[in-house]
């Protein structure tokens, strides 16, 4: 069964630094999303993506987040310069069609120290 | 804007009991409902999902939902609790159109079960 895959599973990072977390959806999808979950609290969309360009974001993706496809088969979330409050896990999604249900991945388990 | 509201934050039941996990919505027409599970430190899996036709939906792992459009609920049951059924419990709403792929998340329900 296909499947969303994201890498790393577990990135650790200091304080200011940048980091990227790459996702590779299923093949035949257009519509991507990242969302996050700080640790014991619930899963919060942070953005959705179509066609080369956000289609929606809320209100936690602020400038210090951007997302990109910089082929045909990635998908990543770059955060400029991460604080600490950026520790969270982060799923990417993404579904056939913009009606259509969203597949989520594994997620990357963000810690910055 | 849509909102999912799980009333229950913790529950435990013995295992081989019933368990059912309560999920009320708000939304203006029937939203497109979902569960999902996920254990420490791992990612979603869904259990079961709604977008229209019957109201009682089947999932995986012997879980069931039914939409009750009168008590804007999607509850999820299951006739007989495993231990390895300990987890936590999302229900999810999405808006049917453009951009069914967001979902908004309740804030969950930790499942205990007791031997």
């Amino acid at each position: 069964e296909p499947e969303v895959t994201q890498t790393p599973s577990h990135q650790v990072t200091q304080m200011g630094q940048e980091v990227i977390l790459r996702c590779v959806p299923i093949s035949n999808h257009l519509y991507f999303y990242w969302y996050r979950q700080i640790l014991g609290q619930k899963v919060e969309f942070l953005v959705s993506f179509y066609n080369n360009e956000i289609s929606e974001k809320s209100e936690i993706f602020d400038d210090q987040f951007s997302v990109e496809r910089p082929d045909g088969s990635n998908f990543t979330l770059k955060i400029r310069s991460t604080k600490l409050e950026d520790s969270a896990m982060y799923f990417c999604a993404s579904s056939e069609i913009a009606s259509g249900q969203a597949f989520f991945g594994q997620g990357t388990r963000l810690t910055v120290v | 804007a849509q909102s999912v509201t799980q009333p229950d934050i913790h529950i435990t039941v013995s295992e081989g009991a019933s368990l059912e996990l309560r999920c009320n919505y708000s939304y203006g027409a029937t939203p497109y409902l979902f569960w999902y599970v996920q254990s420490p430190g791992q990612g979603l899996q869904l259990l079961l999902k709604y977008f229209s036709g019957d109201t009682l939906v089947q999932g995986i792992k012997g879980f069931e939902a039914e939409f009750k459009r009168s008590q804007s609920s999607f509850n999820l049951r299951k006739p007989s609790v495993h231990w390895s059924d300990a987890a936590e419990y999302f229900c999810a709403v999405a808006t049917p159109g453009t951009n069914a792929g967001k979902s908004t998340f309740g804030d969950g329900t930790t499942l205990t079960v007791k031997p």
